[in-house]
């Protein structure tokens, strides 16, 4: 069973190009977490999806990042128009339908964006 | 917003001592949970406390929760080097995890 998958590891974008991250949860996982880290600092929520819906974005910027979970597929953060302080570890989390949030949260390896 | 607060920041020990780390947060919580993340990975979860229980074992890992001071403690027996690595703690609610600033735990071997 593979855990949660991310790609790409690294991403490199010069400013005002736009960075796509893509988040394949755990096998029959249903919830989906956005997270993002700043050097030497904690994991910040950004967003919380569940299959076609966003359940609690209050975490976003509210300008130039989305979110979506499509039916099919995995589940895609975008940043448009990267600014230098977008540039941060990007975690995925997942988990299963039973429990959501208050279950444990799997984390994948993370997306390192740098942003020129 | 609640956020968890670890304490120490950076912790240096002998292997086979035993290290202590302290967490508090602000707000009510459905649970507490500790992560473990190794330099550039991800994270790992090591054990979830949940607010009406007082203290959680997981093999060399105890973790305590007091709900009137608001705090929660990790304690790992008998470290290894392959410990080394920092470590979070985190609160649920409200449908989200808030993340402390971590702990920096090196073992020496």
């Amino acid at each position: 069973n593979a855990g949660v998958m991310q790609n790409p590891r690294h991403l490199v974008r010069r400013r005002g190009q736009e960075a796509r991250l893509r988040c394949s949860p755990m096998k029959g996982h249903s919830h989906v977490y956005w997270y993002r880290q700043l050097p030497e600092e904690g994991l910040k929520f950004m967003v919380y999806l569940q299959k076609e819906n966003i359940i609690d974005e209050s975490g976003m910027p509210k300008e130039r990042f989305s979110a979506e979970f499509p039916k099919e597929g995995p589940s895609i953060l975008r940043i448009q128009q990267v600014v230098r302080g977008d540039s941060a570890a990007y975690f995925c989390a997942s988990s299963p339908p039973s429990g959501g949030p208050k279950d444990i949260q799997y984390f994948g390896a993370g997306t390192r964006l740098s942003v020129l | 917003s609640q956020q968890g607060e670890e304490d120490p920041q950076a912790l240096s020990i002998q292997e086979g001592e035993n290290a202590t780390m302290n967490c508090s947060y602000k707000t009510s919580i459905n649970n507490l949970q500790w992560y473990r993340q190794n330099s550039g990975r991800g994270l790992v979860h090591l054990i979830l406390i949940r607010s009406n229980e007082r203290e959680k074992h997981s093999g060399r890992l105890r973790v305590t929760l007091d709900t009137s001071k608001k705090s929660s403690s990790l304690l790992i027996t008998a470290s290894r080097a392959a410990d080394t690595a920092s470590y979070f703690c985190a609160t649920e609610a409200n449908n989200r995890l808030a993340f402390g600033k971590g702990n920096q735990v090196v073992v020496i071997p």
